[in-house]
C-alpha cells in the first residue's frame, strides 16, 4: 500500500515569509508525528497528533510553529514569519498507534531552506 | 534520565563483511522497546527492526539481528554480509513506558560506509 507521502520535497523561502508543510499519513494510522532533522543528527520531535487533536505539542520550538489535522488524516505543518534556523528537513511519520511495539513509518521529508 | 548512545560516528566495513553497529540505552523502566532505523542519503527512514524489553528471544529480519543484552542495557545491530546498499546513517531509538509513552528518544547516529 501507499507510504507515507509528505510535499513539497523542496521548499526555498525568503525569510519572514509563511510556509505550509503537508504530510499524508498511512491510512488508518491513527498516530501521527512531526520531526525536524538538521544534517548529521537524530530527529528532533516537534508535534504528536492522536486523531485530530495535538496531544503533544510541546517540541514546538516557538509560537511562529503550528499543526493540525483537522480530520485525523492529513496533516499540515505551518510556520510564520521563517527564519533562517528554521532551514531543515522536516519528517513526518504515523504509526497504527502511538504507544507500544508499533514502529513508525516515515515520509521522504520536505527539504525547508530559508534565505 | 531516559538515554540513548551510539558510541561509533562513523565506520567502513568491506562488502560481504558482518557489521555491529553499537546502541547503549539507559531507562528505569521495565517496559522498553528499542528500534532500528536506516537513512539512506535519499533522506527516507526506514524501519529495521525492533526488540522488545520481555522478548526472550534476539530479533531477527533477514540479514539484520538484534544482540540484545539487557544486564548491559545494549542493544546492537548486526548486519550480516553487508552490501553496498548497507550504506547509510543508522539510529537506534527507544521508547519506555510503553502503554503510555508515544515518544521515541533518538541516538545520534551511526554513519556506516560500505567499500567494494
Amino acid at each position: 500500500g501507499a507510504g507515507v507521502s509528505q510535499t513539497p520535497s523542496n521548499k526555498v523561502t525568503e525569510k519572514g515569509k509563511y510556509v505550509e508543510l503537508r504530510c499524508d499519513p498511512i491510512s488508518g494510522h491513527t498516530a501521527l508525528y512531526w520531526y525536524r532533522q538538521s544534517l548529521g543528527q537524530g530527529p528532533e520531535f516537534l508535534i504528536y497528533f492522536q486523531g485530530t487533536g495535538a496531544a503533544d505539542d510541546s517540541g514546538l520550538p516557538n509560537d511562529r510553529f503550528f499543526a493540525v489535522r483537522p480530520e485525523g488524516s492529513v496533516s499540515t505543518l505551518k510556520i510564520q514569519r521563517t527564519e533562517r534556523g528554521d532551514s531543515a528537513v522536516y519528517l513526518c511519520a504515523s504509526s497504527l498507534k502511538g504507544t507500544g511495539k508499533y514502529e513508525q513509518y516515515f515520509g521522504p521529508g520536505t527539504r525547508l531552506t530559508v534565505t | 534520565a531516559q538515554k540513548i548512545t551510539q558510541t561509533q560516528p562513523g565506520m567502513f566495513v568491506q562488502e560481504k563483511e558482518a557489521v555491529t553497529l553499537d546502541c547503549t540505552y539507559d531507562t528505569s523502566d521495565q517496559s522498553y522497546g528499542l528500534f532500528w532505523y536506516k537513512q539512506p542519503s535519499s533522506g527516507e527512514m526506514i524501519f529495521l527492526i525492533y526488540q522488545g524489553s520481555y522478548d526472550e528471544q534476539n530479533a531477527t529480519e533477514g540479514r539484520y539481528s538484534l544482540n540484545f543484552q539487557k544486564a548491559r542495557k545494549s542493544a546492537n545491530l548486526v548486519i550480516s554480509a553487508s552490501q553496498l546498499g548497507d550504506s547509510a546513517m543508522y539510529f537506534c531509538a527507544m521508547r519506555d513506558q510503553m502503554d503510555s509513552n508515544y515518544q521515541l528518544i533518538w541516538g545520534a547516529g551511526t554513519k556506516l560506509i560500505i567499500k567494494p
